[in-house]
């Protein structure tokens, strides 16, 4: 399958700290990202939908001014944590779309832990 | 109600059992319907897409019904490694395309 890499793995901040999360489609060109948190034992939660070059559509309840996406380019997309606190302490995962084969598979990138003391 | 409901588990089987999942939809314009499975503080991964005519990949089969929005999954001859989250995910492209996830069914195999 398509590759999707993120970095970094994991990354321990201090409280109001800003947090930049690379994700990377290896392979092929993704004309679409999408941006999720998911917390301990609960499902993904989708925060944003990326499209190269314009701007990113939020999810109802996530802050845009807080949690920044740039889709600068069809193989990188970036989230910015802004002044980040504890509660934003999640493992965020990044997905891609456009690969071959089916175009509305998605391909996951291994994800980021972040923990905010 | 949710968007896409699965039974969350667990499920505890032997080795060698069958197991079924299922999982329900509400968006009757959904179009595209896939299983990931999520091992514990991992990202997702494409197990199967699930396709009206039913299909099958080894041990694990996928079927959809979409007059009554249903989709499941059939495991046969459980392995330890099956042991992880199944996740049910529906695509829909109405308004832009947008994939919902199911919150997972937890699987444990033992020996």
């Amino acid at each position: 399958g398509a590759v999707v890499s993120q970095h970094p793995s994991r990354v321990i901040c201090k409280s109001g700290t800003s947090v930049k999360i690379e994700c990377r489609s290896l392979d092929f060109q993704a004309t679409t990202m999408f941006w999720y948190r998911q917390f301990p034992k609960q499902s993904l939660m989708l925060m944003a939908t990326s499209n190269e070059g314009s701007k990113a559509t939020y999810e109802q309840g996530v802050e845009k001014d807080k949690f920044l996406i740039n889709h600068a380019s069809l193989t990188l997309s970036t989230l910015t944590v802004t002044s980040a606190h504890p509660e934003d302490s999640s493992f965020y995962i990044c997905s891609a779309r456009g690969a071959s084969g089916s175009a509305d598979t998605q391909y996951f990138g291994p994800g980021t832990r972040l923990t905010v003391l | 109600r949710k968007e896409v409901e699965q039974d969350p588990g667990p499920f505890n089987v032997p080795e060698g059992a069958t197991v079924a999942f299922n999982c329900t939809y509400s968006n009757s314009a959904s179009q595209s319907f896939f299983w990931y499975r999520q091992d514990c503080r991992k990202e997702p991964k494409l197990l199967m897409s699930v396709y009206s005519s039913g299909n099958e990949d080894g041990r694990f089969t996928a079927q959809l019904n979409r007059a009554s929005q249903y989709i499941s999954l059939l495991i046969r001859d459980s392995k330890l490694s099956d042991s992880a989250t199944y996740l049910c995910v529906v695509a829909a492209r109405t308004g832009g395309f947008k994939t919902i996830f199911g919150a997972g069914t937890r699987l444990f195999v033992k020996a």
